[in-house]
């Protein structure tokens, strides 16, 4: 099955500035990769997602890039607000074996926007 | 809002009890995922259903069971549970079964066991 690793666990980063999360996956048939955010008792919102045959995607603030050779892909804040503090999920899919279809998530990252 | 609702919202009980939790899929969604989010193992997909139908299994404990009725709505059974049960469980929905299908998740159920 797929294995998602995602760094790193907590991120501080000033406001304005900019943040970078990494995450690797191990199943090469792997082809869907979202990013969800998470704040503190609430549910995962889906907030950009990237499939294997479009190497980059931005909207607005935040983009995400795709390496499938290297079997990683980033997600990219830049200008962060006080808002973006939150903990980011990476997530692949791997339709390999039985055919599932359940996202295998990262462990997260905790992202602290210090004003 | 996501449109995906759960119910209930919070659940305390004992150990060796059994739960049912409810999912209802946005509208128009056929496929229903249930997922796991504790400290320890972080956010896990336990089972699928589209259109009635078991789709995929995850790390679903055999204890565990679900179903998705022919209004589309799913619930999720916990038996004999167990102390390291205690963990918030989401539903999401997506329109097809499909791996690259966008899901989107609801509030979730924050379970206790004690």
């Amino acid at each position: 099955g797929e294995n998602v690793e995602q760094h790193p666990s907590t991120l501080s980063v000033q406001e304005g500035d900019s943040a970078v999360i990494k995450c690797t996956y191990s199943d090469s048939a792997s082809n869907y990769f979202p990013w969800y955010k998470q704040e503190l008792g609430k549910r995962p919102q889906l907030i950009i997602d990237i499939r294997s045959n479009v190497g980059e995607k931005k909207d607005q603030r935040i983009a995400v890039t795709l390496n499938k050779t290297a079997k990683h892909f980033s997600l990219h804040i830049t200008e962060t607000q006080p808002e973006d503090s939150a903990v980011y999920f990476c997530a692949a899919t791997s339709n390999s074996g039985g055919g599932a279809d359940g996202l295998t998530f990262g462990k997260g990252t905790h992202l602290i926007i210090q004003p | 809002d996501s449109g995906v609702t759960q119910t209930p919202k919070h659940l305390i009980t004992a150990t060796g009890q059994r739960v049912t939790l409810r999912c209802s899929p946005r509208s128009g969604d056929l496929s229903v995922y249930w997922y796991q989010q504790s400290l320890d193992q972080g956010l896990q997909f336990l089972i699928q259903y589209y259109n009635g139908e078991e789709r995929a299994k995850g790390n679903i404990l055999e204890r565990f069971s679900a179903q998705q009725f022919p209004d589309l709505h799913s619930e999720l059974n916990l038996s004999s549970l167990e102390l390291g049960d205690s963990a918030l469980y989401f539903c999401a929905s997506s329109v097809e079964p499909l791996r690259d299908s966008e899901q989107f998740f609801g509030p979730g159920t924050r379970l206790t066991v004690l």
